[in-house]
């Protein structure tokens, strides 16, 4: 009952550099999505996927690139980390989106990134 | 697009008492549903209610109970009996079909013992 895994939990980058936040259920969900928290903003969609090879832009998508080659895997990748994109992300999957909106969200315990 | 508003940025609350935190919404939609989450300072999420809008009866889970009023679009969480365990951050969220789930800002909630 692993649920979703984010991996890592903290990360600390240099501006310019770039990475890729790990993410996977075994929910067997097809819906899946990364949100970033920053305070007094709540969360922010950045990218979600409805099936394997479906992608899609969020609220706040610049900066950040996402695939879907499995239905259990969703990484998201920072290309060239900015200051700006210190937060805490947030993978969350459910039931498909279009089929299953009254399905919650199960989300991953975040990975808290700061960029220096 | 829709948007959530949570108007309180933090609220107190006496253990063993009752709050409400507010939630409004807006929306073109006849259908969908609604949602509070709660987050601890360890940061996970944790589904807490959820209301579907065709519904007209209040979900209620335990010591938390919502005020749902469709035409007001507003979405309040009671929560009785407050424990110390009831502090946390509270999200409310909004989903409809073909669309992504939309958080408000967040509310703090403090229980004093």
């Amino acid at each position: 009952n692993a649920g979703v895994t984010q991996t890592p939990k903290f990360q600390v980058l240099k501006t310019g550099q770039s990475m890729t936040l790990q993410c996977a259920q075994d929910m067997n969900h097809e819906y899946m999505s990364w949100y970033r928290q920053d305070p007094g903003m709540g969360l922010r969609l950045i990218h979600y996927s409805v099936g394997a090879g479906i992608t899609d832009q969020g609220e706040v998508p610049n900066g950040y690139n996402v695939s879907r080659s499995t239905t259990e895997d969703f990484p998201l990748r920072l290309l060239s980390a900015a200051p700006s994109q210190t937060s805490v992300y947030f993978c969350a999957s459910s039931y498909s989106q279009t089929g299953g909106y009254s399905s919650p969200l199960h989300f991953g315990n975040g990975t808290r990134l700061t960029v220096t | 697009a829709q948007t959530v508003t949570q108007s309180q940025p933090e609220m107190s609350v006496q253990e063993a008492e009752t709050v409400t935190l507010s939630c409004t919404y807006d929306t073109s939609e006849s259908d969908y549903y609604l949602f509070w989450y709660k987050q601890p300072p360890s940061r996970q999420m944790i589904l807490v209610i959820r209301q579907e809008a065709y519904k007209q009866q209040n979900a209620t889970e335990n010591r938390f109970s919502v005020n749902f009023q469709k035409a007001a679009k507003s979405f309040s969480l009671k929560i009785s009996d407050s424990q110390l365990g009831d502090a946390a951050m509270y999200f409310c969220a909004y989903r409809s079909y073909g669309n992504k789930l939309v958080f408000g800002a967040g509310t703090i909630l403090r229980v004093k013992s």
